[in-house]
C-alpha cells in the first residue's frame, strides 16, 4: 500500500500570502493518479486538482499543483479568506489512499 | 442537479451490522465508479471501498476487508455498503462519492472523486 505523508501538519499564514503544501509518497506514484481535495469544517471534501496539476471545474487559478514520482506540491498563490481549510492528497490504485491532511489556518 | 444522498447511519453495538445506502441523481449513474470514504471524529479522510461502473469489480481497504461488502443497483441508482462485525474504530462520518471509472491502461488522468454526499454518521458503541 502506498502511504502519502503530507507536510506541514499545519500552516499558519495571512490572507494574501502564498501557501505551499507537500505530499510525499512511500513509492513512486504516476502523476496522472494524484489528486488534491479541500475540506472545510462540517463539509464534505471538494475536488481541487487531478492528474497532479489540472484544476477541477470551477477551481480558481490561484490553486496549482505540480510534482512527479514521490514528491507533489499544492500551491495557493494568494490566500483568500475562503481558502483556510484542510487539504488532502490522494493517490489512485486498486487501493486508494489519502494523506493525513494539511490544515491551512489564519495567522 | 447532481446529488448524492446517504442514509442508514446510526448507533450500533460492537459486533453488530449496519447497511448504508447512497442514492444518486442528476447524472448517468451507470457511467461512474462509486466510493465510500470515512472520517473518524477529528481525523483525516480514509478510503473505505470502491465499486466500478457495472458492479463487477470491488475494492476494499485492508481495515474493512472481509467485514464490509459494497454493491450497486444501476436500475435504482443506488450503492450500498453492508457493514458487519462493526468495531469501535469504524465510528466515523461515511461519505459516498462519485468516482471516475478509470480504465487501466488509459493514458488520460484519473479524474478523482468529484461529487460527494453530505455524509452519514456511524457510531459503534455499547
Amino acid at each position: 500500500e502506498i502511504v502519502l505523508t503530507q507536510s506541514p501538519g499545519t500552516l499558519s499564514l495571512s490572507p494574501g500570502e502564498r501557501a505551499t503544501l507537500s505530499c510525499r509518497a512511500s513509492q513512486s506514484v504516476t502523476s496522472r493518479f494524484l489528486t488534491w481535495y479541500q475540506q472545510k469544517p462540517g463539509q464534505a471534501p471538494r475536488l481541487l486538482i487531478y492528474g497532479a496539476s489540472t484544476r477541477a471545474t470551477g477551481i480558481p487559478d490561484r490553486f496549482s499543483g505540480s510534482g512527479s514520482g514521490t514528491d507533489f506540491t499544492l500551491s495557493i498563490s494568494r490566500l483568500e479568506p475562503e481558502d483556510f481549510a484542510v487539504y488532502y492528497c490522494q493517490q489512485y490504485g486498486s487501493s486508494r489512499t489519502f494523506g493525513q491532511g494539511t490544515k491551512v489556518e489564519i495567522k | 442537479e447532481v446529488q448524492l444522498l446517504e442514509s442508514g447511519g446510526g448507533l450500533v453495538e460492537p459486533g453488530g451490522s449496519l447497511r448504508l445506502s447512497c442514492a444518486a441523481s442528476g447524472f448517468t449513474f451507470s457511467s461512474f465508479a462509486m466510493s465510500w470514504v470515512r472520517q473518524a471524529p477529528g481525523k483525516g479522510l480514509e478510503w473505505v471501498s470502491s465499486i466500478n461502473y457495472s458492479g463487477g469489480t470491488t475494492y476494499y481497504a485492508d481495515s474493512v476487508q472481509g467485514r464490509f461488502t459494497l454493491s450497486r443497483d444501476n436500475s435504482k441508482n443506488t450503492v450500498d455498503l453492508q457493514m458487519n462485525s462493526l468495531r469501535a474504530e469504524d465510528t466515523a462520518v461515511y461519505y459516498c462519492a462519485r468516482e471516475d471509472n478509470y480504465v487501466w491502461g488509459s493514458s488520460r488522468p484519473y479524474y478523482g472523486m468529484d461529487v460527494w454526499g453530505q455524509g452519514t454518521t456511524v457510531t459503534v458503541s455499547s
